[in-house]
């Protein structure tokens, strides 16, 4: 696909349960970012990719949250014993470089709700 | 504290003039500044950069100005439309911070016909 794509677009979990999210790059694209975005915020740095090397995680707001991206393209979030605080929107861009003098390709997000 | 601020209000405007948005911050030396465009359930989309070294930037109906002095980016669209009715994010690297991206809360625009 042209652009950069998240699976799935919804996903309501009960509290206590694991969840899985997953974005497909822009092809070719080094860097992959996950961001949180909670209604009427902006998008919240959560972690940093540069091909299959998570060189920054320092937005990971718990050890619940661990992110992977194997192989250096397709990227998992994964939430495990997901609290109500965790629902929010997790964005997920990607850019053709390192961080630095480059724009950010976003997916259009997954909608986490937390019951 | 380092802060960035957007406006708060939501801006409403009538077709045809021009919007400012304002993009403030605090405490941050960053080497250059984004901002994007976010509709409802999308994700941001990417409308210009700007780097330190620059007073303005021109991309169609869009002007970005940054002064460095005040800490200040400014956003017009000229010749507003209601298509660019959305919500205007603005970026900055955080140079201290792994250069990672810090953004604003975003400021809801409204054009009307």
């Amino acid at each position: 696909g042209a652009g950069v794509s998240q699976s799935p677009r919804y996903k309501v979990a009960k509290r206590g349960q694991d969840v899985a999210l997953r974005c497909d790059p822009i092809s070719g694209h080094v860097s992959l970012f996950w961001y949180q975005q909670a209604l009427g915020q902006g998008p919240e740095f959560l972690t940093y990719f540069q091909n299959e090397a998570q060189l920054d995680k320092s937005g990971l707001p718990s050890d619940r949250f661990f992110a992977e991206r194997p192989e250096g393209s397709v990227s998992t979030l994964k939430i495990q014993r997901t609290q109500q605080e965790d629902s929010a929107v997790y964005l997920c861009a990607s850019s053709l470089a390192g961080v630095g003098y480059n724009e950010q390709f976003f997916g259009p997000g997954t909608r986490l709700t937390v019951l | 504290s380092q802060k960035i601020e957007q406006n708060s209000e939501a801006l409403n405007i009538q077709e045809g003039k021009t919007a400012t948005l304002t993009c403030n911050y605090t405490n941050y030396s960053p080497a250059y500044l984004q901002w994007y465009r976010q509709d409802p359930g999308r994700g941001p989309v990417f409308l210009l950069l700007i780097r330190e070294n620059e007073k303005e930037k021109r991309k169609e109906r869009l002007k970005v100005t940054f002064d460095t002095t005040l800490k200040q980016s400014l956003f017009h669209i000229t010749a507003s439309q209601p298509a660019d009715s959305a919500t205007y994010l603005c970026a900055l690297e955080d140079a201290g911070n792994n250069r990672k991206l810090i953004w604003g809360l975003g400021t809801s625009l409204a054009v009307n016909p």
